[in-house]
């Protein structure tokens, strides 16, 4: 069984720094594209980040780019995203999901990051 | 950046009723590039159609997706009481990839 496990959210300052991890199980992880989709309350979906299942190639939205890092370990069968100088707009729930062909066919059950004072 | 515009914003339909949702690109997007996701409150989306008309591992029949470079459908033939909730066409091929703003299929 496919499994995402995401962590590491949780209440940070504007401006603070939170690293999230996603953990997988249940097929070769190192064969795919991994991304993180993230969900402000009350709104749509937003892609953040991408990376390819040997970390040639990342990508991000331009909303993240400069401040976020994403990374994986295939070794441990994680996904990371270091996340620096937040902001509120970048509070919601992110999910890390499993990109096969063109379409994220299984995802977490998502982590939320809460950036206030 | 390709823009990805979903209408209508909210569809009113019954049980049993055809749902059609479009998804209109700002630039041309490769079909095997288009995928649509439901999502219902509190839950992860879930993958419905990738390359725009492949229906994902366990997706009914009654789900199908069609169109070509900046014209997507997704069809609901007969909607369940279980298809009440919001749908996302995502694209792919250009980085960054984006989302549509989503359709929500509500029960009249």
């Amino acid at each position: 069984e496919v499994l995402l496990v995401e962590s590491g959210g949780g209440l940070v300052k504007p401006g603070g720094s939170l690293t999230l991890s996603c953990a997988a199980s249940g097929f070769t992880f190192r064969s795919y594209t991994m991304n993180w989709v993230r969900q402000a309350p009350g709104k749509g979906l937003e892609w953040v980040s991408s990376i390819s299942s040997s970390s040639i190639y990342m990508y991000y939205a331009d909303s993240v780019k400069g401040r976020f890092t994403i990374s994986r370990d295939n070794a441990k069968n994680s996904l990371f995203l270091q996340m620096n100088s937040l902001s509120a707009e970048d509070t919601g729930v992110y999910y890390c999901a499993r990109l096969s062909g063109s379409g994220n066919d299984f995802w977490g059950q998502g982590t939320l990051v809460t950036v206030s004072s | 950046e390709i823009v990805l515009t979903q209408s209508p914003a909210t569809l009113s339909l019954s049980p049993g009723e055809r749902a059609t949702l479009s998804c209109g690109a700002s630039q041309s997007v490769s079909s095997s590039h288009l995928a649509w996701y439901q999502q219902k409150p509190g839950l992860a989306p879930r993958l419905l159609i990738y390359e725009a008309s492949s229906r994902a591992t366990g997706i009914p029949d009654r789900f199908s997706g069609s169109g070509s470079g900046t014209d997507f459908t997704l069809t609901i033939s007969r909607l369940e009481p279980e298809d009440f909730a919001v749908y996302y066409c995502q694209q792919c091929g250009s980085s960054p990839w984006t989302f549509g703003q989503g359709t929500k299929v509500e029960i009249k």
